[in-house]
């Protein structure tokens, strides 16, 4: 479970703010992952990374962006164009796309 | 894109029993599906995966089938126990030699196993 972290774990945001949620991994994996977790709404895929530098956009990418400028971290950034932000957001990561994906323990969002 | 669809949202089974969760998907070029398995607080973990080239896989008490004329795939846990308690989500992605997209989620089934 160390293999992948997210920090921090409870985030507060006051309306209008732009706010970076951290996401590393030491497994070597090539992809990274970003989903956004609502009650009764499952997971839904904000970005991808199949490899550094690369980056596509998901389900429900408006709002957010990322950045994938080392293998190991794939921060995402909730930016004030995201409507409805506050949520549980987990990263994950794979050795590559279409492979098992390990969580990371998630970061709790709430916009104020 | 790809559409999951999920059913039941709520799945109570006597200990002992069987549970079966099944999923539909709309996009015939997906060929790889995952579960996971979401207990309270914690993180999703799989637990079984098929690709399109198989048509059922085991691994103990736990079966997935894979249906790619009808898109459909079912999750079937046999010998229920307590520790089988949490939310199992099905997924959905495809791939290939030039890459493959994320997966996306069906919303999740809550299976409570009654003492």
């Amino acid at each position: 479970d160390g293999g992948i972290t997210q920090s921090p774990k409870y985030l507060f945001r006051k309306e209008g703010q732009n706010v970076t949620l951290s996401c590393e991994q030491n497994l070597n994996h090539d992809a990274m992952y970003w989903y956004r977790q609502d009650p009764g709404q499952g997971l839904r895929l904000i970005y991808y990374s199949q490899i550094v530098n690369d980056f596509q956009k998901g389900d429900i990418a408006e709002g957010y962006s990322v950045s994938r400028e080392k293998k190991e971290s794939f921060p995402l950034t909730v930016t004030s164009a995201q409507k409805n932000p506050t949520a549980f957001y987990l990263c994950a990561s794979s050795r590559r796309l279409a492979e098992e994906q390990f969580f990371g323990p998630g970061t709790r969002l709430t916009v104020l | 894109g790809e559409n999951v669809e999920q059913h039941p949202s709520t799945l109570s089974v006597q200990e002992g029993d069987s549970a079966v969760i099944k999923c539909t998907y709309s996009d015939s070029a997906s060929n790889y599906f995952p579960w996971y398995k979401q207990e309270l607080g914690k993180r999703p973990q799989l637990i079984i995966d098929i690709r399109s080239n198989v048509g059922e896989k085991k691994d103990q008490r736990i079966a997935v089938t894979l249906n790619k004329t009808a898109k459909h795939f079912s999750l079937h846990i046999t010998e229920t126990q307590p520790e089988d308690s949490a939310v199992y989500f099905c997924a959905a992605s495809m791939w290939s030699g030039g890459g493959a997209d994320g997966l996306t989620f069906g919303k999740g089934t809550h299976l409570i196993i009654q003492p």
